[in-house]
């Protein structure tokens, strides 16, 4: 089974630039999360996509980050303008999303991230 | 979600059995415990989770106390490979909510 795929892996870029992360689920995952981790600290959640439709973004900062799941399937996160706090890694995941009867469905399989340093 | 409280480093030797403490001691009867792990530039690795009972998978075992306020992740036979940040998480979402990460347990394995 092909697991999560992020491109690019790594980008630099100058602060007030733009950027955009791409990433591929699990085929069959209904839900897709987006993830910033600072160095030193534990994964941070920014959005969470059920399907097509956001369910949590409660910790996304609205006025720089946006994100889309257009077709349910794949989901790009945007950055603009980038901030030099933004150097973090970026990771996705997806679950089964359906919580409860199947063991396997509280898995979250996480992508390798993309490294994005803003100088 | 509850919080959680674990070493901030713990060392094992290899061939042994790494026992990584966590306390939760403000869970609630519908809270899991998930264990994570992170090998240095990966993203994190779902390891076991459970609610009330011990759990054991082909990766670790996981030891819930019976008040369920704190647990123990443990890796029977410890390699080098298990080097990592390993994440205990308390959750009442099942695999569907989003995670909410410590700063985790860096595990060293000593040859």
């Amino acid at each position: 089974e092909a697991g999560v795929a992020q491109s690019p892996r790594y980008k630099i870029i100058e602060k007030r630039q733009s950027v955009a992360f791409w990433c591929n689920p699990i085929s069959g995952h209904a839900t897709l999360y987006w993830y910033q981790q600072i160095l030193g600290q534990g994964p941070k959640l920014l959005i969470q996509f059920q399907n097509n439709g956001v369910v949590d973004d409660s910790q996304l900062p609205k006025d720089r980050f946006s994100a889309e799941r257009l077709k349910g399937v794949d989901s790009t996160l945007k950055i603009q303008p980038a901030k030099l706090e933004d150097s973090a890694v970026y990771l996705c995941a997806s679950s089964l999303g359906t919580a409860g009867l199947i063991a396997s469905s509280y898995e979250q399989y996480f992508g390798p991230g993309t490294r994005l340093t803003v100088t | 979600d509850a919080k959680t409280t674990q070493p901030t480093s713990m060392d094992c030797a290899e061939g042994r059995a790494a026992n990584l403490p966590c306390n939760h001691s403000t869970i609630s009867g519908n809270e899991y415990v998930y264990w994570y792990r992170q090998i240095h530039s990966q993203g994190p690795q779902y390891i076991i989770h459970g609610l009330k009972n011990n759990e054991t998978n082909e990766m670790a075992s996981l030891i819930i106390t019976e008040d369920r306020k704190s647990s123990t992740l443990i890796l029977p036979h410890a390699t080098l490979r298990d080097t990592a940040v390993y994440y205990c998480i308390v959750s009442s979402g099942g695999g569907a909510d989003g995670l909410t990460f410590g700063k985790g347990t860096h595990l060293i394995i000593q040859p």
